[in-house]
């Protein structure tokens, strides 16, 4: 079965820094997604990636997908307050003919102090 | 269009019982999924129900079942309650979107004594 492994497990930045989240798998990504969640809610969709070298921004955040589909980074510039959370990348299961089935990484906890 | 619904928001049961959590989707999506979240497995997928037949199902055992109704709305139930069902659970509704992207209900959070 496919894992992923998000690092760092927990970050903690100032106000104005930036940051990168990685999300590494043990097997080749066929859809790969970003979510951010608040602490005890449900998710909210941030990216998807699904070609090699792809790379993909909204406001102040880019999600990009190495070349040979087994990594995918999340970078924040100039981080804010309203971007901590949790953030968890998904991977679409292969040869299921569907996106929901996905299967999350470890997370990563993002601090961003004042 | 409203957000998928889930309810109730917060449960509290005590080992053996069960629990009926239900889940409305998205007006329009005939896909709904459950996951399971807490803090040792992380987010896990249980299954997924596409109109009305179950599509998709995860490593859980039987005593964690669902169904959907002809409106789509969808329900999961767990049986014979313990101790380490405590967690989150969530569902996520999914039509043919650009991204395929599934959207989220903001969880019911289920406790067991």
């Amino acid at each position: 079965s496919q894992e992923l492994e998000q690092s760092p497990q927990s970050l903690i930045v100032q106000e104005g820094k930036n940051l990168t989240i990685n999300c590494t798998s043990s097997k080749t990504l066929y859809g790969l997604y970003w979510y951010k969640q608040k602490y005890g809610e449900g998710l909210i969709f941030l990216m998807m990636l699904q070609k090699g070298g792809e790379e993909k921004s909204h406001e102040k955040i880019t999600a990009k997908l190495d070349e040979k589909k087994q990594q995918s980074s999340l970078h924040i510039t100039a981080s804010q307050p309203s971007h901590a959370g949790i953030y968890l990348c998904g991977a679409d299961a292969p040869n299921t003919g569907t996106a929901s089935k996905l299967t999350f990484g470890t997370g990563t906890r993002l601090q961003v102090t004042l | 269009k409203a957000g998928v619904t889930q309810t109730p928001r917060y449960l509290i049961k005590t080992r053996g019982q069960q629990v009926t959590l239900s889940c409305s989707p998205i007006s329009g999506h005939r896909s709904v999924s459950w996951y399971q979240q807490t803090p040792g497995q992380g987010l896990q997928f249980l299954f997924e129900y596409f109109s009305e037949t179950q599509r998709n199902k995860g490593n859980f055992p039987g005593r964690f079942s669902g169904r959907q109704f002809s409106n789509s709305r969808s329900e999961m139930n767990v049986s014979t309650l313990e101790l380490g069902d405590s967690a989150l659970y969530l569902c996520a509704s999914r039509d043919r979107g650009p991204y395929n992207e599934q959207f989220f209900g903001p969880g019911t959070r289920l406790t067991v004594l």
